[in-house]
């Protein structure tokens, strides 16, 4: 069975564009969470998505902003990119229900802004 | 306030000796799910053991096991047995009632270094 993907997997972008990740859970989960890791540091929670609709939000500004498709892929876009924005992005995906479930991650993109 | 806190940024250990790693945790919810991770150099989180919070025994999982006392709300991994591959990340999350609307919420971390 596939586990979650992302890509890319290495992405290249000069500050004030835009970035665009995408995400593909694991087949059967209809969560996807979205983590920000700077380099050296903890994850940071950025979004979570179940059934398509945005089921919470970490403390990070509106330029970061995603949607969940129809088939529970998930793509998280940053608009304006600033250097801070450089990191590792996590994607993870679970089933929605159940304390026992835990989250499988992706490989992550790693978003590089010059 | 922090939901998932651990104290040590990093931590050493001779290989064959056993580490323990401490996280403790915030909630008010009586069902919650506790877990650990790991997350060698190259970047990828692999799930390492699980504890429900109603789970009367500790988890065991190879030689990683986790040290749950609620009354303190701390769920510390010991590994033991070090190997040399254990060098990595450590981040420990939980989980509270995902029909209430939370996700989950993962702590900084502890860098461990296995010693030969």
């Amino acid at each position: 069975e596939a586990g979650v993907t992302q890509s890319p997997t290495h992405l290249i972008k000069t500050r004030g564009q835009q970035a665009t990740l995408r995400c593909s859970p694991i087949s059967g989960h209809t969560s996807v969470y979205w983590y920000q890791q700077a380099l050296g540091l903890g994850l940071q929670f950025l979004l979570w998505y179940d059934e398509g609709e945005e089921r919470n939000r970490g403390n990070f500004p509106p330029r970061f902003s995603g949607r969940q498709f129809p088939n529970y892929s998930s793509e998280l876009n940053v608009n304006a990119l600033e250097l801070e924005d450089s990191a590792l992005y996590l994607c993870a995906s679970s089933l929605p229900t159940g304390l026992n479930t835990e989250a499988f991650f992706g490989q992550g993109t790693r978003l590089t802004v010059v | 306030a922090q939901k998932i806190t651990q104290t040590q940024p990093g931590m050493f250990v001779q290989e064959k000796e056993a580490v323990t790693l401490d996280c403790t945790y915030d909630t008010s919810d009586q069902s919650y799910g506790l877990f650990w991770y790991k997350q060698p150099s190259s970047g990828e989180m692999i799930f390492l053991i699980y504890q429900g919070s109603y789970d009367e025994q500790n988890a065991t999982e190879g030689r990683y096991s986790l040290n749950f006392q609620k009354a303190r709300k701390s769920a510390n991994l010991v590994i033991s047995a070090s190997q040399l591959g254990d060098s990595a990340m450590y981040f420990c999350a939980m989980r509270e009632d995902p029909l209430a609307g939370n996700q989950f919420y993962f702590g900084t971390g502890t860098s461990l270094t296995v010693i030969p």
